[in-house]
């Protein structure tokens, strides 16, 4: 089944330890975002790809990065996690004007030691 | 400014009875409007969506949405509730001209058997 994939589940990382969380898709969607979610609040749009053009969240911190290689993967890199940066990382992508929703992973819960 | 509001963050509701979570919007334009749910510790996951045509729309699971443009609404509604329907559910809209999804805070379900 095409789907959204995202590696590790769970990732344990230190205080400024850096640290890089993976996602793939099998859809061959054009638009990929990453999303942060604390304590089952909605989701926090951090950036999104459309094809290789890279839109970042005004209010993104500067210690979080993206890169997106190809189509199939895209990665979050978190350059010098913080206590706060504690949260649920959720990757989603979509199909430019064909479907319009969103499909998610199963998300990279991030716990900072 | 675009935005969605649910104005209700936990829903109670008995096994069997009818049950709605509300969402109301605010968009420039024609709104492509969803339904996700969330499970714990999982990615969201696609219900339903209003882009045009019939105000009622039917998704998964039993679920349904009506679109009122006249009171900007966009509720969610299932005939008969189950046990299994208890979790997070977020109602979002997606930003006119862009590919960002702006998310209501979520509304918890708790199905009571």
């Amino acid at each position: 089944d095409a789907m959204v994939i995202q590696n590790p589940r769970y990732q344990v990382t230190q205080f400024g330890k850096p640290v890089t969380l993976s996602c793939s898709q099998t859809l061959n969607h054009n638009v990929m975002y990453w999303y942060q979610q604390k304590s089952s609040q909605a989701p926090k749009l951090l950036f999104h790809y459309y094809d290789k053009d890279f839109n970042n969240e005004a209010d993104t911190p500067d210690n979080f990065q993206s890169r997106r290689p190809n189509t199939s993967f895209c990665f979050l890199d978190i350059r010098s996690p913080g206590l706060g940066d504690a949260a649920m990382y959720l990757c989603a992508t979509s199909e430019r004007e064909v479907s319009y929703e969103q499909y998610f992973g199963p998300g990279t819960r991030l716990t900072v030691t | 400014a675009q935005s969605v509001a649910q104005p209700e963050d936990q829903v109670n509701v008995a096994e069997g009875n009818p049950l709605t979570v509300k969402c109301t919007y605010s968009v420039s334009g024609n709104p492509y409007l969803f339904w996700y749910v969330q499970y714990p510790n999982r990615g969201l996951q696609f219900l339903l969506k209003y882009i045009t045509g019939d105000n009622l729309v039917k998704g998964s699971y039993g679920f349904e949405a009506e679109f009122n443009k006249s009171q900007t609404s966009f509720h969610l509604k299932k005939p008969s509730a189950l046990v299994s329907d208890s979790a997070l559910y977020f109602c979002a809209v997606r930003a006119l001209g862009t590919y960002k999804y702006i998310f209501g805070t979520g509304t918890r379900l708790k199905v009571l058997a």
